[in-house]
């Protein structure tokens, strides 16, 4: 089993649209956990940080379920720019060596 | 411009020579990564530096890859007797920090391509 494991996708939504996307990860220590984006032959950019408690950036939210380990990144309200590679990254506890999930593709049409 | 930058943004070479790329980082930063990234998968870690000190390699690093930062700085990452599998983007990242886990801001990356 893969370290951090997502669907590669693509999702295909329309404008407008919620979007979710879930990231498992296999190490019960890890403790901190990261949404990055990347577009097209760019490179990756943090979106949001995950925390226990959720966080919350104006159309995206991000939770993180310790006991199934997986965490998740919702999208409201889709953009066109919205289009890209979604990543997830995790850091075991007392790891500063970040494991990337392949990430997932996202694509908004009108 | 401020942000983590790399050279050369592009590399071809034949089977078998030698390259060297350079990652100049955010120059606050402590610590500094270099990823090896493939179409269609994430970024894989190969090496991680805090300040001049190369902390942790990846156990799939071969011995043909070899990385430096002498003075905590800029960082260069060289690959030897290069292969055609050795083919990807090389990206580097930066870091603040001595204890916990930050935000990485990554450079635009190298983008190698091995006849």
């Amino acid at each position: 089993r893969k370290e951090v494991e997502q669907d590669p996708g693509p999702f295909n939504v329309p404008e407008g649209a919620t979007v979710a996307f879930n990231c498992t990860y296999s190490n019960s220590a890890s403790q901190s956990f990261f949404w990055y984006r990347q577009d097209c032959r760019k490179e990756p950019k943090l979106l949001m940080s995950v925390y226990s408690s959720g966080n919350e950036d104006g159309r995206f939210t991000a939770q993180l379920n310790r006991a199934s380990q997986y965490i998740s990144l919702l999208i409201r309200d889709s953009k066109l720019s919205d289009s890209a590679t979604y990543l997830c990254v995790v850091n075991a506890g007392g790891s500063y060596i970040p494991t990337f999930g392949r990430g997932t593709s996202l694509i908004v049409h009108p | 411009d401020t942000g983590v930058s790399q050279d050369p943004r592009h590399k071809i070479t034949k089977r078998g020579q030698n390259v060297t790329f350079r990652c100049d980082p955010i120059s606050e930063h402590n610590r500094l990564y270099w990823y090896r990234q493939t179409l269609g998968q994430g970024p894989e870690f190969l090496t991680y530096f805090q300040n001049e000190a190369q902390l942790e390699k990846s156990r799939l690093l071969s011995d043909r890859f070899s990385a430096e930062r002498p003075k905590g700085s800029f960082s260069t990452l060289e690959i030897q007797r290069t292969e055609q599998g050795d083919s990807a983007m090389y990206l580097c990242a930066s870091s603040r920090g001595r204890t916990g886990v930050y935000e990485q801001f990554f450079g635009p990356g190298t983008r190698l391509t091995v006849l």
